[in-house]
């Protein structure tokens, strides 16, 4: 159970997008096409973003997609807005009932 | 509307135990799987433990595994994590989660724990 791998921090300017990567191993992301990205900002609890890997809950922006190859997931927001300075976390399932989180990215709008 | 509210965190010595509930309402309960997610003071975060909606099934992560206990209660619609063997490095903010579709859909606002002597 070692914590999924992302980029420690991620800027962009507001309009231009920008990908999160989170990448895992076989025995995770790339066993299993289900991956979900939450966004924490300071002081609150995450919130789902994208689930099954690409699936967006009801109320998400569609500026915010997910894809997966091999055993990397990826997040891309377009249109970057200042609301979306925040953290991110990947996170996988990992078979037998457990999951594994990424270690975050904190997105920063310049 | 779904609300999670947990209690029960607080200051216990290293190697103590302690008790957090996670009251759940707005949603029928018993038909859902539920999940503690555990996040240290500028930390990411970290899955701690599953329960099947029955209470029958229950998973742990390695770091917590044979120390904490996932439980809950359909009758009072409340889960429940007992947690022993306390350790300086489980010094967290402890979530309730709702599990939907391998996500985790709804939060509660988290309870504090903090080991230390």
């Amino acid at each position: 159970q070692s914590d999924l791998t992302q980029v420690a921090s991620v800027s962009g300017s507001p309009g231009q997008s920008i990908t999160i990567s989170c990448t895992g191993t076989s025995s995770d992301v790339g066993s299993y096409n289900l991956v979900s990205w939450y966004q924490q900002h300071p002081g609150k609890a995450p919130k789902v973003m994208i689930y099954e890997g690409s699936k967006r809950p009801s109320g998400v922006s569609n500026r915010f997609s997910g894809s997966k190859s091999g055993n990397t997931a990826s997040l891309t927001i377009s249109g970057l807005q200042a609301e979306d300075e925040a953290d991110y976390y990947c996170c996988s399932y990992a078979g037998g009932s457990t999951f594994v989180f990424g270690t975050g990215t904190k997105v920063t709008v310049l | 509307e779904v609300q999670l509210l947990e209690s029960g965190g607080g200051l216990v010595q290293p190697g103590g135990s302690l008790r957090l509930y996670c009251a759940a309402s707005g949603f029928t309960f018993s038909s859902y799987v539920m999940n503690w997610v555990r996040q240290a003071p500028g930390k990411g975060l970290e899955w701690v433990s599953l329960i099947s909606s029955s209470g029958d099934a229950t998973y742990y992560a390695d770091s917590v595994k044979g120390r904490f206990t996932i439980s809950r209660d359909n009758s009072k619609n409340t889960l429940f994590l007992q947690m022993n063997s306390l350790r300086a490095e489980e010094t967290a903010v402890y979530y309730c989660t709702r599990k939907y579709n391998y996500a985790f859909d709804y939060w509660g606002q988290g309870t504090l724990v903090t080991v230390s002597s």
